[in-house]
């Protein structure tokens, strides 16, 4: 069974300041990941996927991830934080075993962007 | 246009009331989810929908009882509420239910029991 696994639960970064938010993923498979955002009270919204297409993949709002299969990551960046940026970020993984099974997701980073 | 909508935003209930939480999406999907995200922020599938058909049931309480009336729509009923059940619920489409596809998700319904 597929997995993902985000370390640290809150990230703090400066305005302007790189943000970096991990997720490694266990599969048994090739997996398919993506990350998507929650803002307060709101639903998730897709940043990006890899779907095995290209290793970086470019997401909306200025973020990127890259997958490395020898380190099964899937890491998530900006280079330069915003305060709009500031929202509750999951990892998610389906693989090809079977897309019945549904997205399952990390426990979330909650990213903070001090001014 | 929202995509995939769901009422009610907020639902407080008492322990053992029947409540019906109801998603719509305008996307043209085939498939619909539900999921919970519990006090911690985890998010974890509950049920999905093909073509009217359940796909999956995870270990869910059959208290939580799905119900399509068409592909559009994807309700959630749940009897007999309980403490536990107080969460968010997202309802999601997917254009099908392949793996690498894109799931878009409602505003979510924001469950207290009391």
């Amino acid at each position: 069974a597929q997995s993902v696994t985000q370390l640290g639960s809150h990230v703090s970064v400066s305005e302007g300041a790189l943000v970096l938010l991990r997720c490694n993923y266990s599969s048994s498979v090739p997996p398919y990941l993506f990350w998507y955002v929650q803002y307060p009270n709101q639903g998730l919204q897709l940043l990006l996927k890899y779907t095995s297409a290209a290793t970086l993949v470019k997401g909306i709002n200025g973020f990127e991830a890259e997958f490395k299969k020898s380190e099964t990551s899937f890491h998530l960046t900006k280079p330069s934080a915003h305060m709009s940026d500031a929202a509750e970020y999951f990892c998610a993984v389906t693989d090809s075993g079977g897309g019945a099974d549904g997205l399952t997701f990390g426990k979330g980073t909650h990213l903070i962007i001090q001014p | 246009d929202t995509a995939v909508s769901q009422t009610p935003k907020y639902l407080v209930t008492q322990m053992g009331n029947d409540k019906s939480i109801k998603c719509e999406q305008n996307l043209g999907h085939d498939t619909m989810y539900w999921y919970k995200q519990d006090s911690k922020k985890f998010l974890k599938i509950m049920f999905s929908y093909n073509n009217k058909e359940l796909i999956i049931n995870e270990t869910v309480p059959n208290r939580f009882s799905p119900k399509s009336p068409d592909k559009a729509h994807l309700n959630l009923h749940i009897n007999s509420l309980e403490l536990g059940d107080s969460a968010v619920y997202f309802c999601a489409s997917s254009q099908d239910l392949g793996f690498q596809e894109t799931q878009y998700f409602g505003p979510g319904t924001r469950l207290l029991v009391l």
